[in-house]
């Protein structure tokens, strides 16, 4: 079974431009996640999909950064402009109706703002 | 809201010999999951352990095992038999038993192992 696919691992870029972080989750698992997590930090949620539907957004900072799911598989994650503070790795997750409780995670994607 | 807490910065520990990472968490649930996910210099998250707050056993997996205090709210990590390939950051995290909410993880501990 395939798992989490994110793209690109890396991405640096200039303060102002834009960025979009790809990721595929697991087939078959309904809810998707993207987390932030900071140098030296544990990962915090952004925002949580059930399916195509943004059920969980309270920390994503809307007035630079979306997300979407158009079709309730991979999702979109787009900073735009970036800043300084955004120099984190985004890591998405993805999670099945078997209720295991356990999140399966990409390898994530390291953003440098310069 | 959930919190997690992990004192410990950062640990060293002897190839071969046994560390214990502490965790505690603050919830007012009664059913919930408790994990430690460990996260090398690759980045991907890996389940180590997961422990069901409903149940009174402690979890084990091969090398590793929790000490899950619900009364308390701590749930620590033994690694027995330390190996060079357990060097990494380890996260403490809890979720909720219903619906797919989020993990709440702590802060980490970056585990050392000394050949």
């Amino acid at each position: 079974e395939a798992g989490v696919v994110q793209s690109p691992r890396y991405k640096i870029i200039e303060k102002k431009q834009p960025v979009a972080f790809w990721c595929n989750p697991i087939s078959g698992h309904n809810t998707l996640y993207w987390y932030r997590q900071n140098l030296g930090q544990g990962p915090e949620l952004l925002i949580r999909y059930e399916n195509e539907e943004a059920v969980d957004d309270s920390q994503l900072p809307k007035d630079r950064f979306s997300a979407e799911r158009l079709k309730g598989v991979d999702s979109t994650l787009k900073i735009q402009p970036a800043e300084l503070g955004d120099s984190a790795v985004y890591l998405c997750a993805s999670s099945g109706t078997r209720n295991t409780g356990e999140l399966f995670f990409g390898e994530g994607s390291r953003l440098t703002v310069l | 809201a959930q919190t997690v807490t992990q004192s410990q910065p950062e640990m060293s520990v002897q190839e071969a010999e046994t560390v214990t990472l502490s965790c505690t968490y603050d919830t007012s649930e009664s059913d919930y999951y408790l994990f430690w996910y460990k996260q090398p210099p690759s980045r991907q998250m890996i389940l180590v352990i997961r422990q069901e707050a409903y149940k009174q056993q402690n979890a084990t997996e091969n090398r590793f095992s929790v000490n899950f205090q619900k009364a308390a709210k701590s749930f620590s990590l033994k690694i027995s038999d330390s190996q060079l390939g357990d060097a990494a950051m380890y996260f403490c995290a809890y979720r909720k038993i219903f619906g797919n909410e989020k993990l709440t993880f702590g802060t980490g501990t970056r585990l050392t192992i000394i050949p």
